[in-house]
């Protein structure tokens, strides 16, 4: 069946520095790939998304591209600050309901001063 | 704009009481959806609604059942409650092929 895996956490980095957390999949046709985040105590927030193939998503300085050949979605970051610390998922829809997602397990960033 | 709200926040209960959470969108959408979220395990879905009316499994039903009381407002219901359900458990809603709108989150402990 379908599934998502994400590196293990935590990750641990200092202000500024760059952040990659990777993101692969398993899935029969194409599915949808999402970046979602949640901050401590709440629900998940939708962070970035890809549709297709070689798409692109991007939202507050975060991108990860759909690679189709090497089924992943790596999540990256410039330069990352404290107010990025959270908890990471990566995602995939299983058909056209976009609702119905496959998580990742998740991973904890924590970004110190 | 409250969005998506779970009730209650906290709740524990001990092996084989019975309990509902409830959850209620208020942003008119047509899809609603019952996660848990376990450490190291990610959410899994365990019950959705593409619609008034309608209910469906999804890959953790067992020991749950739901219903759709109305477009706004749908409920997730232990029957006899075992420690295995200890987690926290999401509501999330979305329209189309719109992205998941959650709530906050009910953490549930069986003792």
């Amino acid at each position: 069946g379908n599934s998502v895996t994400q590196m293990e956490g935590p990750v641990t980095l200092s202000e500024e520095a760059f952040l990659t957390i990777n993101c692969t999949y398993t899935a029969t046709g194409y599915p949808s790939l999402f970046w979602y985040v949640q901050y401590p105590g709440e629900g998940l927030q939708l962070l970035l998304k890809a549709t297709k193939a070689d798409d692109k998503g991007s939202n507050k300085g975060f991108e990860a591209t759909y690679r189709k050949e090497t089924t992943s979605f790596h999540l990256e970051k410039g330069s990352v600050q404290v107010s990025d610390s959270a908890v990471y998922f990566c995602a995939l829809s299983e058909g056209s309901n976009t609702g119905k997602l496959i998580f990742g397990q998740g991973t904890t960033l924590q970004v110190k001063p | 704009n409250a969005g998506v709200t779970q009730t209650p926040k906290f709740q524990v209960l001990k092996t084989g009481q019975s309990m509902t959470l409830q959850c209620a969108q208020d942003m008119n959408h047509n899809s609603m959806y019952w996660y848990r979220q376990d450490p190291g395990m990610g959410l899994r879905l365990i019950y959705y609604s593409a619609s008034e009316g309608t209910t469906d499994k999804g890959e953790v039903p067992n020991g749950y059942n739901v219903s759709r009381l109305n477009k706004r407002e749908f409920s997730l219901r232990l029957e006899s409650a075992a420690p295995s359900q200890t987690s926290v458990y999401f509501c999330a809603s979305s329209e189309g092929g719109s992205p998941l709108h959650f709530g906050n989150g009910t953490r549930l402990t069986v003792t």
